[in-house]
C-alpha cells in the first residue's frame, strides 16, 4: 500500500510570492490533515477534511492560506502572499474516519526569504 | 485545551547507553498517547502507542504512562547512531485531534 505522498519536497520563495503544496493521501482514507511545523516545534494542525468537506480550519490564516479537496481525494494547500514567518515544514496526513491512526507524508520544507 | 511539553530539548548519549525522554500533558482525560520519530526530510514514524497506565514495549522502545501524574516517557534501549532524530510526544484527544510537543533532539554518538 502506497503511503501519503507530497510535492514538492522543497520550496524557496521571496516574500510576497505564492506557493502551492499538493498531497495524495492513502487510498481509501476519507480524512486528510494539513499541519505546519516551524523549525524546532511540533506539528500544529492547520485544517482537516472529511471527504471534500472542511471539518476544522480554525487554525488556518484565512487571509493568505487556503486549502481544498474538491473530489475528496487529493488536496492542495496554497499560500497567496508568503511571509518569512511561514517558513516551516508542511505535513499532510490521512486516516480513516474515527480512527486515531494518522499516516504522515514526508512533508514540504518551505523557506521564505 | 491540551498542552504537551517535552524535556529535555536536546539529549546526547553514547551508543549503547539508555536514552530517556519525558513528556507532560495538561489534560488527563485523553487515553491515547504516542511517540513518533522524525528523521530529517522524512515523515513521522510511529514508535509506540500506549492507551493505559503502565508500560508498553515495541522492540527497543518502551513507553511508560502515568495519567495521574500527567506524564508519559520513552526509553530507548541500546540506542544506535541511526536513532539520532527528533522524537515527538503526541496526545490524541477524544475527538481524534493529535496534539504534539515540541520534540526532543536525540544525538547518539558512536
Amino acid at each position: 500500500e502506497a503511503g501519503v505522498t507530497q510535492s514538492p519536497r522543497y520550496a524557496v520563495l521571496q516574500e510576497g510570492q505564492a506557493v502551492s503544496f499538493w498531497c495524495d493521501p492513502i487510498s481509501g482514507h476519507d480524512t486528510l490533515y494539513w499541519y505546519q511545523q516551524p523549525r524546532d516545534q511540533g506539528p500544529q494542525l492547520l485544517v482537516y477534511f472529511r471527504d471534500e468537506a472542511v471539518i476544522d480550519n480554525s487554525q488556518l490564516p484565512s487571509d493568505r492560506f487556503s486549502a481544498v479537496r474538491p473530489k475528496g481525494t487529493n488536496s492542495t494547500l496554497k499560500i497567496q502572499s508568503a511571509k518569512q514567518g511561514d517558513t516551516a515544514t508542511y505535513l499532510c496526513a490521512s486516516s480513516r474516519q474515527n480512527y486515531a491512526e494518522q499516516f504522515f507524508g514526508p512533508g514540504t520544507r518551505l523557506t521564505v526569504l | 485545551q491540551q498542552k504537551v511539553q517535552q524535556s529535555p530539548e536536546s539529549l546526547t548519549v553514547s551508543e549503547g547507553a539508555m536514552a530517556s525522554l519525558n513528556c507532560t500533558f495538561s489534560d488527563g482525560t485523553s487515553n491515547n498517547f504516542r511517540w513518533y520519530r522524525q528523521h530529517s526530510a522524512k515523515g513521522l514514524e510511529v514508535l509506540v502507542s500506549i492507551f493505559s497506565d503502565g508500560e508498553k514495549e515495541e522492540g527497543r522502545f518502551t513507553a511508560h504512562l502515568n495519567r495521574a501524574n500527567l506524564h508519559v516517557s520513552l526509553h530507548i534501549r541500546e540506542p544506535q547512531p541511526s536513532d539520532s532524530a527528533v522524537y515527538l510526544c503526541a496526545v490524541i484527544t477524544n475527538a481524534y485531534k493529535v496534539i504534539f510537543g515540541k520534540g526532543t533532539h536525540l544525538h547518539v554518538l558512536p
